[in-house]
């Protein structure tokens, strides 16, 4: 079995700031890893997908996400974030057919 | 647009009714889920159909019943729900519930109120 750990419920950060968000997954076989992000009485978007190859991946909305395996962790960052990028972030860990969700991160950009 | 339709958006209904949500993908997806996200809670994953089969019902109480006609189409029939049962519901689809690294599509999702 496989979990996911979103270590912050609430990220606030000013408009043009840089931003991380954290998960960190357990799974004893090998994984997939997603972000995804939901916007305010929308359903998921997918923003990123780490398959293999690369371990820095590049995504929608200026969004990128770093796999580290030996700590574990599928970080997402944005260098200078807008208004428009407040919403809520999943981490999702896919092993197997087995899909599992993280916590959720809101993040609160304020003018 | 993310090919998955979710109806009605909104849903207002009493403890005694008897209502349907409905979902349908245009992306050619073989495999098809409902989940419920309440708030402060993690996403639950409900049922996955695959194939038009049904593979998983994660202790979903009966008076939540699924019904999947074809890989298009989905559906929830609700009846005598509870008050804790008010929530967002969220259809989402796949290629193949089997394959690995297959990122899954979702609806917009139904916000459903029980009174």
């Amino acid at each position: 079995a496989q979990s996911v750990t979103q270590l912050d419920s609430q990220v606030p950060v000013f408009e043009e700031a840089p931003v991380e968000l954290r998960c960190n997954y357990s799974s004893s076989v090998s994984v997939y890893l997603f972000w995804y992000v939901q916007y305010p009485n929308q359903g998921l978007q997918l923003l990123l997908k780490y398959l293999s190859g690369s371990t820095l991946v590049k995504g929608i909305n200026g969004f990128e996400a770093e796999f580290n395996k030996s700590q574990t962790s599928f970080h997402l960052r944005k260098p200078s974030v807008h208004i428009s990028d407040t919403a809520e972030y999943f981490c999702a860990c896919s092993a197997g057919n087995m899909l599992t969700f993280g916590g959720g991160t809101r993040l609160m950009v304020k003018p | 647009e993310t090919g998955v339709t979710q109806t009605p958006r909104h849903l207002v209904m009493g403890m005694t009714n008897k209502k349907s949500l409905k979902c349908e993908q245009h992306l050619g997806h073989n495999a098809m889920y409902w989940y419920k996200q309440s708030a402060k809670k993690p996403l639950e994953l409900m049922f996955v159909y695959n194939f038009k089969e049904q593979t998983e019902n994660n202790s979903v109480p009966s008076r939540f019943s699924p019904e999947c006609p074809n890989s298009s189409h989905l559906f929830l029939h609700l009846h005598t729900l509870q008050p804790e049962d008010s929530a967002l519901y969220l259809c989402a689809s796949s290629q193949d519930r089997q394959l690995g690294g297959q990122p899954q599509h979702f609806g917009d999702g139904t916000r459903l109120s029980i009174l």
